[in-house]
Protein backbone atom coordinates (compact mmCIF):
# COMPACT_ATOMS: atom_id res chain seq x y z
CA UNK A 1 0.00 0.00 0.00
CA UNK A 2 1.37 3.54 -1.00
CA UNK A 3 1.23 5.55 1.89
CA UNK A 4 0.57 9.23 1.72
CA UNK A 5 2.04 12.47 4.20
CA UNK A 6 0.53 15.82 3.64
CA UNK A 7 2.66 18.83 5.21
CA UNK A 8 1.66 20.87 7.28
CA UNK A 9 -0.70 19.95 8.78
CA UNK A 10 -2.14 23.23 8.75
CA UNK A 11 -1.44 26.42 6.72
CA UNK A 12 -2.20 29.82 7.88
CA UNK A 13 -2.45 32.47 5.66
CA UNK A 14 -4.08 35.63 4.73
CA UNK A 15 -6.40 36.38 1.71
CA UNK A 16 -3.98 36.95 -1.55
CA UNK A 17 -0.79 35.34 -0.08
CA UNK A 18 0.17 32.16 -1.80
CA UNK A 19 -0.34 28.53 -0.35
CA UNK A 20 2.01 25.39 -1.13
CA UNK A 21 1.14 22.35 0.16
CA UNK A 22 3.23 18.92 0.15
CA UNK A 23 1.85 15.37 -0.58
CA UNK A 24 5.09 12.77 -0.27
CA UNK A 25 4.58 9.22 -1.15
CA UNK A 26 5.83 6.16 0.50
CA UNK A 27 6.85 4.65 -3.23
CA UNK A 28 6.66 6.14 -6.49
CA UNK A 29 3.21 6.81 -7.60
CA UNK A 30 3.19 5.30 -11.37
CA UNK A 31 2.16 7.39 -14.69
CA UNK A 32 2.17 10.56 -11.70
CA UNK A 33 -1.46 9.12 -10.94
CA UNK A 34 -1.19 11.65 -8.04
CA UNK A 35 -4.76 13.49 -7.49
CA UNK A 36 -5.72 16.81 -5.29
CA UNK A 37 -9.13 17.41 -3.42
CA UNK A 38 -10.48 20.54 -2.00
CA UNK A 39 -13.26 19.89 0.86
CA UNK A 40 -14.90 23.31 2.57
CA UNK A 41 -16.85 22.33 5.56
CA UNK A 42 -20.16 20.03 5.18
CA UNK A 43 -19.22 19.78 1.79
CA UNK A 44 -18.34 16.82 -0.43
CA UNK A 45 -14.59 16.87 -1.77
CA UNK A 46 -13.91 18.39 -5.10
CA UNK A 47 -11.42 17.13 -7.73
CA UNK A 48 -8.90 20.21 -8.42
CA UNK A 49 -6.07 18.63 -10.14
CA UNK A 50 -5.33 15.19 -11.86
CA UNK A 51 -2.57 13.19 -13.14
CA UNK A 52 -0.53 15.66 -10.58
CA UNK A 53 -0.38 18.66 -12.95
CA UNK A 54 -3.68 18.79 -14.76
CA UNK A 55 -6.71 21.28 -13.86
CA UNK A 56 -10.14 19.59 -13.45
CA UNK A 57 -12.98 21.43 -15.42
CA UNK A 58 -13.40 24.81 -13.99
CA UNK A 59 -10.68 24.81 -11.41
CA UNK A 60 -9.45 28.40 -11.55
CA UNK A 61 -6.17 28.66 -12.86
CA UNK A 62 -4.68 30.16 -9.04
CA UNK A 63 -4.77 26.34 -8.46
CA UNK A 64 -1.53 24.58 -9.91
CA UNK A 65 0.02 20.67 -9.55
CA UNK A 66 3.21 19.97 -10.04
CA UNK A 67 5.82 17.03 -9.28
CA UNK A 68 6.69 13.49 -9.63
CA UNK A 69 7.44 10.14 -8.20
CA UNK A 70 7.18 10.39 -4.62
CA UNK A 71 7.20 14.24 -3.89
CA UNK A 72 3.94 16.52 -5.10
CA UNK A 73 3.07 20.06 -4.70
CA UNK A 74 -0.12 22.20 -4.69
CA UNK A 75 0.03 25.77 -5.37
CA UNK A 76 -2.81 28.51 -4.84
CA UNK A 77 -1.40 31.59 -6.00
CA UNK A 78 -3.34 34.26 -4.57
CA UNK A 79 -5.80 33.02 -1.94
CA UNK A 80 -9.44 33.79 -2.07
CA UNK A 81 -11.85 33.72 1.06
CA UNK A 82 -13.18 29.90 -0.60
CA UNK A 83 -9.92 28.62 -0.74
CA UNK A 84 -9.81 28.34 3.30
CA UNK A 85 -10.50 24.30 3.22
CA UNK A 86 -8.82 21.31 3.88
CA UNK A 87 -6.94 20.14 1.02
CA UNK A 88 -6.84 16.02 0.36
CA UNK A 89 -3.91 14.60 -2.30
CA UNK A 90 -4.65 10.62 -3.63
CA UNK A 91 -2.74 8.43 -5.06
CA UNK A 92 -4.83 6.65 -7.65
CA UNK A 93 -2.49 4.77 -9.38
CA UNK A 94 -2.50 1.51 -7.60
CA UNK A 95 -5.29 -0.56 -5.30
CA UNK A 96 -5.77 0.21 -2.58
CA UNK A 97 -6.05 3.77 -3.44
CA UNK A 98 -4.86 6.15 -1.03
CA UNK A 99 -5.38 9.52 0.47
CA UNK A 100 -3.26 11.93 2.39
CA UNK A 101 -4.27 13.23 6.38
CA UNK A 102 -5.26 16.20 4.63
CA UNK A 103 -3.85 20.02 4.74
CA UNK A 104 -5.95 22.48 6.86
CA UNK A 105 -5.56 26.11 4.84
CA UNK A 106 -6.90 28.19 7.67
CA UNK A 107 -7.52 32.15 7.80
CA UNK A 108 -3.90 33.74 9.73
CA UNK B 1 -25.61 18.02 -14.68
CA UNK B 2 -24.48 15.22 -12.98
CA UNK B 3 -26.15 14.37 -10.14
CA UNK B 4 -25.27 11.48 -7.42
CA UNK B 5 -27.79 11.05 -4.95
CA UNK B 6 -26.71 8.22 -2.03
CA UNK B 7 -29.41 6.87 0.54
CA UNK B 8 -29.67 3.67 2.96
CA UNK B 9 -27.60 5.30 5.34
CA UNK B 10 -28.61 5.13 9.23
CA UNK B 11 -28.22 3.81 12.93
CA UNK B 12 -27.39 -0.03 13.01
CA UNK B 13 -25.93 -2.28 15.95
CA UNK B 14 -22.11 -3.73 15.72
CA UNK B 15 -22.26 -6.96 13.90
CA UNK B 16 -25.49 -5.21 11.48
CA UNK B 17 -25.84 -5.18 7.78
CA UNK B 18 -26.59 -2.18 5.78
CA UNK B 19 -26.90 -1.78 1.98
CA UNK B 20 -26.22 1.54 0.54
CA UNK B 21 -27.65 2.83 -2.70
CA UNK B 22 -26.40 5.54 -5.23
CA UNK B 23 -28.59 6.98 -7.60
CA UNK B 24 -26.89 8.38 -10.78
CA UNK B 25 -28.10 10.94 -13.45
CA UNK B 26 -27.07 13.33 -15.96
CA UNK B 27 -24.76 10.96 -17.38
CA UNK B 28 -24.40 7.94 -19.11
CA UNK B 29 -23.87 5.64 -16.12
CA UNK B 30 -22.95 2.36 -17.77
CA UNK B 31 -19.48 3.95 -19.20
CA UNK B 32 -18.03 5.07 -16.65
CA UNK B 33 -15.83 3.50 -13.35
CA UNK B 34 -17.40 4.47 -9.87
CA UNK B 35 -16.38 4.82 -6.38
CA UNK B 36 -17.07 4.42 -2.83
CA UNK B 37 -14.72 6.99 0.03
CA UNK B 38 -16.09 7.36 3.29
CA UNK B 39 -15.14 9.60 5.65
CA UNK B 40 -15.66 9.03 9.91
CA UNK B 41 -17.18 12.13 11.97
CA UNK B 42 -14.18 14.75 11.83
CA UNK B 43 -11.76 12.49 10.12
CA UNK B 44 -9.71 12.22 6.71
CA UNK B 45 -11.16 10.67 3.50
CA UNK B 46 -10.64 7.10 2.84
CA UNK B 47 -11.06 4.68 -0.04
CA UNK B 48 -13.64 2.02 0.17
CA UNK B 49 -13.99 0.59 -3.10
CA UNK B 50 -14.36 0.78 -6.73
CA UNK B 51 -15.92 -1.32 -9.85
CA UNK B 52 -15.58 -0.33 -13.38
CA UNK B 53 -18.55 0.20 -16.05
CA UNK B 54 -18.47 -3.64 -16.34
CA UNK B 55 -18.25 -4.63 -12.86
CA UNK B 56 -15.56 -7.42 -14.40
CA UNK B 57 -13.21 -5.84 -12.22
CA UNK B 58 -13.40 -4.75 -8.35
CA UNK B 59 -11.60 -3.50 -5.51
CA UNK B 60 -11.49 -3.19 -1.66
CA UNK B 61 -9.68 -1.66 0.92
CA UNK B 62 -8.08 -4.07 3.21
CA UNK B 63 -10.42 -2.35 6.24
CA UNK B 64 -13.52 -3.58 4.49
CA UNK B 65 -12.40 -6.83 2.39
CA UNK B 66 -14.72 -9.81 3.54
CA UNK B 67 -17.10 -7.83 4.81
CA UNK B 68 -18.82 -5.12 2.23
CA UNK B 69 -19.61 -6.18 -1.52
CA UNK B 70 -19.73 -3.82 -4.17
CA UNK B 71 -22.15 -4.17 -6.70
CA UNK B 72 -24.24 -2.05 -9.90
CA UNK B 73 -27.16 -2.26 -11.85
CA UNK B 74 -26.93 -0.05 -15.04
CA UNK B 75 -29.81 -0.69 -16.42
CA UNK B 76 -31.07 1.30 -13.13
CA UNK B 77 -27.89 3.71 -13.27
CA UNK B 78 -27.09 2.51 -9.39
CA UNK B 79 -24.63 1.70 -7.24
CA UNK B 80 -24.60 -0.67 -4.37
CA UNK B 81 -22.73 -1.20 -1.39
CA UNK B 82 -23.71 -3.94 0.77
CA UNK B 83 -21.78 -3.89 4.01
CA UNK B 84 -21.97 -6.98 6.72
CA UNK B 85 -20.55 -7.14 9.91
CA UNK B 86 -20.34 -3.82 10.98
CA UNK B 87 -18.07 -2.28 13.14
CA UNK B 88 -18.12 0.88 15.17
CA UNK B 89 -14.87 2.26 13.11
CA UNK B 90 -16.99 1.72 9.48
CA UNK B 91 -18.92 4.61 11.02
CA UNK B 92 -19.11 7.44 8.50
CA UNK B 93 -20.73 9.37 5.64
CA UNK B 94 -20.34 7.49 2.96
CA UNK B 95 -19.67 9.26 -0.57
CA UNK B 96 -20.19 7.81 -3.83
CA UNK B 97 -18.15 9.32 -6.47
CA UNK B 98 -17.51 9.10 -10.52
CA UNK B 99 -14.38 7.98 -12.25
CA UNK B 100 -13.28 11.36 -14.67
CA UNK B 101 -14.62 10.82 -18.31
CA UNK B 102 -11.62 9.35 -19.99
CA UNK B 103 -9.77 9.12 -16.63
CA UNK B 104 -8.30 6.26 -14.87
CA UNK B 105 -9.59 6.76 -11.25
CA UNK B 106 -9.69 10.28 -10.26
CA UNK B 107 -13.11 11.72 -8.65
CA UNK B 108 -14.40 14.14 -10.45
CA UNK B 109 -17.83 13.99 -9.40
CA UNK B 110 -19.18 13.43 -5.78
CA UNK B 111 -22.69 12.41 -4.05
CA UNK B 112 -23.22 14.73 -1.02
CA UNK B 113 -22.96 11.23 0.82
CA UNK B 114 -24.83 9.23 3.77
CA UNK B 115 -24.07 8.94 7.52
CA UNK B 116 -23.73 5.55 8.30
CA UNK B 117 -24.01 4.86 12.40
CA UNK B 118 -22.68 1.71 14.06
CA UNK B 119 -23.96 1.44 17.57
CA UNK B 120 -25.28 -0.14 20.52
Amino acid sequence: EIVLTQSPGTLSLSPGERATLSCRASQSVSNNYLAWYQQRPGQAPRLLIFGASSRATGVPDRFSGSGSGTDFTLSISRLEPEDFAVYYCEQYATAPFTFGPGTKVDIK
Amino acid sequence: EVQLVESGGGLVKPGGSLRLSCTASGFTFSTYGMHWVRQAPGKGLEWVSSIIPSSTFIYYADSVKGRFTISRDNTKNSLFLQMSSLRADDTAVYYCARVRERGFAELDSWGQGTLVTVSS
